[in-house]
């Protein structure tokens, strides 16, 4: 089955991008999702790309996938302590029923 | 308003008191997820629901049992709980374009 695999930390200054990675190993999921976890709550879905798509742009958040590498990124510009948060990769095929990555906890400081 | 809701959000309980997390959405979704989450481990999978009276195990099934007998609730009953089973519970539900709505999670402690 699909495994999705995520760094589980990652720290940077206030006002700097951090780029979260994540890579799959199913080559034929379809849909890839970036959900946001704040602490005591549920999860939120942020952005989601498709398979034929190679970047998407939302405001501060760039998506890019790389499929033939199967790697996802999210860049988040100009990180607020607001950013701070737990944030899940996601893969899905066919079923939709997604595979989610550990998480990476983002930790913004001033 | 679109939501996902559990009950109770917090409880403790003894080992072997059977207990049910109740799980509603009102959003008319087929599909319904249970996930539990642990340090380090992240999301795994309980149990899920394509649509009504139709269920299927997930990665972590043991000790779980669900019920899907409307298309709004999804009830998450632990029939003789264990210490193993301390985690913190979330509940989803899937919308048209494949995305997860979840609930607030609900934090479940067997002593």
């Amino acid at each position: 089955g699909e495994d999705v695999e995520q760094s589980l930390f990652l720290s940077v200054r206030e006002g700097d991008s951090s780029v979260i990675n994540c890579t799959y190993t199913d080559s034929s999921s379809t849909y890839l999702y970036w959900y946001k976890q704040e602490p005591g709550a549920g999860l939120q879905l942020l952005t989601y790309i498709f398979s034929n798509m190679d970047m998407k742009q939302d405001q501060r958040l760039t998506v890019l996938l790389n499929k033939k590498d199967k790697h996802l990124s999210l860049r988040i510009a100009d990180t607020q302590t607001g950013d701070s948060a737990i944030y899940f990769c996601a893969a899905s095929g066919g079923s939709y029923i997604p595979t989610f990555g550990r998480g990476t906890s983002l930790i913004v400081h001033p | 308003e679109a939501q996902v809701t559990q009950n109770p959000r917090y409880l403790i309980t003894v080992t072997g008191k059977k207990l049910t997390v109740t799980c509603s959405q009102n959003m008319n979704h087929e599909y319904m997820s249970w996930y539990r989450q642990d340090p380090g481990l992240g999301l795994r999978q309980i149990y899920y629901s394509m649509n009504v009276e139709v269920t299927d195990k997930g990665d972590v099934p043991e000790g779980y049992k669900v019920s899907r007998k409307e298309k709004r609730n999804f009830p998450l009953i632990l029939e003789s709980p264990s210490p193993n089973q301390t985690s913190l519970y979330f509940c989803a539900s899937r919308g048209p374009g494949g995305e997860l709505f979840f609930g607030e999670g609900s934090r479940l402690t067997v002593l």
